[in-house]
C-alpha cells in the first residue's frame, strides 16, 4: 500500500520558537495533502487541505498565519506552527492522496510539545 | 450537513467477547465512502475498511465484520472473541464526494480486559 510519513516524531520547542513539520508521499505523487490535529482523548479534526502548487485551504477557526502550510511538491507537503505556545501542543496527523483517487493514505503523526 | 457519530465513547469487555462499535452518518450526497480506523496508543491510524455507497454488502475480515445498512445510515462494527491487542481508539469516517474531505466520529475508545 501506499506510504506517507512524517518528520519528526516528535518534537519538544520553546514557547515562542516555530517548528516546521514534514509529510511525505514516499511511493505515490500527492496531488492533495491533509493536515490534521488530535487533542488527547479527541477526535482528528482536519486543519487545511493543501493541493500541490496552491495555497492551502483552511478549515473554519484554524490561522492560517500561525499554522503555515506549503505543498511544493507532489511529494512533500510542510506545516510550520510558528511563534508556536504551550496551547499549540498537540498530535499533528498528516494524510495524502493521489489524483483521482478517494483514498487517503495517513502518516505516523507528529507529537508536539510546547514547553 | 454532514456528520458521524459514534455514540459509545468508551466500551469495556473481557476478552472472548463478542463487541459491536456503532457508527451513525448523516450526508446528502449520493455518493460517499465509510472507512474504519484503529488508533492503537502509538497514535498512528490503522486503515480496516473501506465502502462506499453503492456496496451494501456486509463484509467479514477474520475476526472483523462490518455491517453497512443505508436504511438506518449505519456503519456497525463487529469484533468477535476480542483479545486483549484489539484494545485501541476506533473511528469511523465519512468521505462525501462534494466536498472531497473526510469526517471524522468522536472515536469509541475499546479495553479488552485479560
Amino acid at each position: 500500500g501506499a506510504v506517507v510519513s512524517q518528520h519528526p516524531s516528535r518534537v519538544i520547542c520553546k514557547s515562542g520558537t516555530s517548528v516546521k513539520i514534514e509529510c511525505r508521499s514516499l511511493d505515490f505523487q500527492a496531488t492533495t495533502m491533509f493536515w490534521y490535529r488530535q487533542f488527547p482523548k479527541k477526535s482528528l479534526m482536519l486543519m487545511a487541505t493543501s493541493n500541490e502548487g496552491s495555497k492551502a485551504t483552511y478549515e473554519q477557526g484554524v490561522e492560517k498565519d500561525k499554522f503555515l502550510i506549503n505543498h511544493a511538491s507532489l511529494t512533500l507537503s510542510t506545516l510550520t506552527v510558528t511563534s508556536a505556545h504551550p496551547e499549540d501542543s498537540s498530535f499533528y496527523i498528516c494524510s495524502a492522496r493521489a489524483l483521482g483517487d478517494y483514498e487517503q493514505y495517513f502518516g505516523p503523526g507528529t507529537r508536539l510539545t510546547v514547553t | 450537513a454532514q456528520k458521524v457519530t459514534q455514540a459509545q465513547t468508551e466500551i469495556s469487555v473481557v476478552e472472548k467477547e463478542d463487541v459491536t462499535l456503532d457508527c451513525v452518518y448523516e450526508t446528502r450526497d449520493t455518493t460517499y465512502y465509510l472507512f474504519w480506523y484503529k488508533q492503537p496508543p502509538s497514535g498512528e491510524l490503522v486503515f480496516l475498511i473501506r465502502r462506499n455507497s453503492f456496496d451494501e454488502q456486509n463484509e467479514i475480515s477474520g475476526r472483523y465484520s462490518w455491517n453497512f445498512q443505508k436504511s438506518t445510515s449505519s456503519f456497525n462494527f463487529t469484533i468477535t472473541a476480542s483479545q486483549v491487542v484489539d484494545s485501541a481508539v476506533y473511528f469511523c469516517a465519512l468521505l462525501y464526494t462534494g466536498g472531497f474531505k473526510t469526517i471524522f466520529g468522536a472515536g469509541t475508545r475499546l479495553f479488552v480486559k485479560a
